[in-house]
């Protein structure tokens, strides 16, 4: 089965400066990955995908993820912080189980932008 | 984009009573929803798969008698909690796939329904 990993539970970052959200995965095969964000009470919203191409893939709110496939991360970056960046961020992966495709969420990470 | 409408955001029951939640692709069809379950401070967790017009698979553990499930239409899912109890509290997400895409996994997610029983 697939998985991923999200080895913080939590990141603090000063506003203004780079942040970065690590994700692992373990797949057999090609991998599709994910990246969504969750605020407060509320349900998960899409920032971005990687399927095949580019490394380097961007998202939505000036986010950005790397795929490397020999350290097998895709950690979510992005060059400056803000306040309002505070969330919950889950990597997931696709999966295929019960004849469907579904995604598997990693335990997800809590960022905190201090002002 | 794809938009998923879930309502309601926030109910409060009593113990033993039944709620119904449900979930609406707005924009778009969708053959399969995804209900979740989510923990404070935790992960989600899939609890079941919903399926238009046939039966909701459900994880290991989850109990398809207390939750049931139904997908009647190509863009309503719904979810019923029956005889709620306060450990059922939570926070419940559901989430869409478009049809016709169903091999990229991507999915869109509701705003979530939080479930308070009392």
């Amino acid at each position: 089965a697939q998985s991923v990993a999200q080895p913080e539970d939590q990141v603090n970052v000063a506003e203004g400066n780079p942040l970065t959200v690590k994700c692992t995965y373990s797949v057999s095969g090609n991998p599709y990955l994910f990246w969504y964000v969750q605020y407060p009470n509320r349900g998960l919203q899409f920032l971005l995908k990687y399927i095949t191409g580019d490394n380097l893939v961007k998202g939505s709110y000036g986010f950005e993820a790397e795929f490397n496939k020999s350290q097998t991360s895709f950690h979510l970056k992005k060059p400056s912080a803000l306040v309002s960046d505070s969330a919950l961020y889950f990597c997931a992966v696709r999966d295929y189980m019960d004849s469907s495709y579904k995604l598997i969420f990693g335990s997800g990470t809590r960022l905190l932008v201090r002002p | 984009g794809a938009v998923v409408s879930q309502h309601p955001s926030r109910v409060i029951c009593k113990s033993g009573t039944s709620v119904k939640i449900e979930c609406r692709s707005l924009d778009f069809q969708a053959t399969t929803m995804f209900w979740y379950r989510q923990f404070p401070k935790q992960s989600l967790m899939l609890m079941a798969t919903s399926n238009e017009g046939s039966k909701a698979t459900y994880e290991q553990g989850v109990e398809k008698d207390k939750f049931l499930i139904n997908h009647a239409s190509l863009t309503l899912s719904t979810l019923t909690v029956t005889s709620a109890h306060p450990e059922d509290s939570s926070f419940y997400i559901c989430s869409a796939r478009v049809s016709g895409r169903e091999n990229t996994g991507e999915l869109f997610f509701g705003e979530g329904s939080r479930l308070t029983v009392l």
